[in-house]
């Protein structure tokens, strides 16, 4: 079965200060992968998905950035954190049977 | 294009009292339907899902049944508990694999004692 490997857990920044956000996934070659964020109390907001290496749709604009150098590493990046970027980000990866596998996610504040 | 909606919570209910979930989605073709749960501080985990209508997916005393005539994926529970207290996301995957999952907004329910 697939495992979705994501960190840091939890994390504080500065506003102004930069961002990597990595999920790595087992058990599976090929996914579609995904990254999700959750303000608080709300639904899940898709920032970017990618079918492949170095293939990232941008579903939001934003001062966010993705990453996929490795058909099973997925990163989430910013150069200069806005108090809006707070909040909880989810890696998921889409499985054969349609079904989306989702890691532990990554609580972020920017202060 | 694709779209789930979803009924609007929070929903607050007695332990033991019965539950439904509204969710009815726009697509095209025959999309799979999945119920996700996520508990307090934690990532989703698949409740439960359906692949082809009339195919009704069940999990922890949790059911849905994929009608395609009303568009729909209602999720219904019996008899809830006080650990069901979380936010339950109707989901959508288009029958083709390089279209991404399209989730509802979630529901988030409460029971209490």
């Amino acid at each position: 079965s697939q495992t979705i490997h994501q960190w840091p857990a939890t994390l504080v920044q500065p506003v102004g200060s930069p961002l990597s956000l990595e999920c790595t996934v087992e058990g599976t070659s090929n996914p579609n992968l995904y990254w999700y964020r959750q303000a608080a109390g709300r639904g899940l907001q898709l920032l970017f998905y990618s079918v492949g290496i170095g293939q990232i749709s941008s579903e939001v604009p934003q001062n966010l950035s993705a990453s996929r150098p490795q058909d099973r590493q997925f990163i989430l990046s910013s150069k200069k954190l806005l108090l809006s970027d707070s909040g909880f980000y989810l890696c998921s990866a889409h499985a054969g049977t349609g079904e989306l596998f989702f890691g532990e996610g990554s609580r972020l504040t920017v202060l | 294009g694709n779209s789930v909606t979803q009924m609007e919570g929070p929903v607050t209910l007695s332990e033991e009292a019965f539950l439904t979930i509204n969710c009815t989605y726009t697509a095209t073709g025959y999309p799979s339907l999945f119920w996700y749960v996520q508990y307090p501080g934690e990532g989703l985990q698949l409740l439960l899902k359906a692949t082809k209508a009339d195919d009704k997916g069940s999990n922890k005393g949790f059911e849905a049944t994929y009608r395609k005539e009303t568009t729909s994926f209602h999720l219904e529970k019996g008899s809830v508990q006080v650990s069901d207290s979380a936010v339950y996301f109707c989901a959508l995957s288009p029958e083709t694999s390089y279209d991404k999952v399209i989730f509802g907004p979630g529901t988030s329910l409460s029971v209490i004692p």
